[in-house]
């Protein structure tokens, strides 16, 4: 079983609809949880970043955990087609004395105009 | 800032060549980190540096990887000899340290060994 379970997807969704990306983990050390969107032929890039069980909005963007459930999401409100993009969960732990970070395999979304 | 620089964008070499490729971070970022990513496995840790010191090399998949940082603003991971389970897009990234799992990537070697 891996750290962290990520949907594959593809999920498509018209342009205005409410996306939800999810994943879910297994080792109850992780600290810290991001989101990264990763366009085609890109390097990924850093969407969301929280520490906390909780909300964090940012933007058209939401990033929720619930570390009792060991769960995140990453709500997107009023989907563009410019959202379209590879979403990739991180998280990270102690381990050795310093920080590992975990990456889900990642979520692709197709928003369609 | 012209962010994390990688070259080349694409490499296709064949079976049993040496492969080597670049990392340029951001200056001022102390870390770097080497990651590989494909369909089945996602993006996997390599190696990472602090300082130009190599902290973290037990991804590394074998001893036919091999990195280096000589100063803090460039670093390369060599293969040799190459083989084409090495396919993959090799992805070089850089951070301050802060926050934990910020990390800036570069837009990637795709590497394809024939």
């Amino acid at each position: 079983q891996k750290e962290v379970e990520q949907d594959p997807g593809p999920l498509s969704v018209p342009e205005g609809a409410i996306v939800s990306l999810n994943c879910t983990y297994s080792n109850s050390a992780f600290q810290y949880f991001m989101w990264y969107r990763q366009y085609s032929r890109k390097g990924p890039e850093l969407l969301m970043y929280t520490y906390s069980s909780g909300n964090k909005e940012d933007g058209r963007f939401t990033a929720q955990v619930d570390k009792s459930s060991k769960y995140i999401s990453l709500f997107i409100r009023d989907s563009q087609p410019s959202d379209s993009a590879t979403y990739l969960c991180a998280m990270s732990a102690r381990s050795g004395g310093y920080q590992k970070v975990t990456f889900g395999t990642g979520t692709k979304l197709q928003v369609i105009p | 800032d012209a962010g994390v620089i990688q070259s080349p964008r694409h490499e296709v070499t064949e079976m049993g060549q040496e492969v080597t490729l670049r990392c340029k971070p951001i200056s001022g970022h102390d870390y770097l980190f080497w990651y590989r990513q494909t369909m089945m496995r996602g993006l996997e840790l390599l190696i990472y540096f602090n300082n130009n010191v190599p902290i973290d090399d037990s991804g590394m998949p074998e001893d036919r990887f091999s990195a280096k940082m000589p100063n803090a603003s460039f670093s390369t991971l060599k293969i040799q000899p190459s083989e084409p389970r090495d396919s993959a897009v090799y992805f070089c990234a850089s951070s301050t340290g802060f926050p934990i799992g910020g990390y800036t990537f570069g837009s990637g070697t795709r590497l394809t060994v024939v």
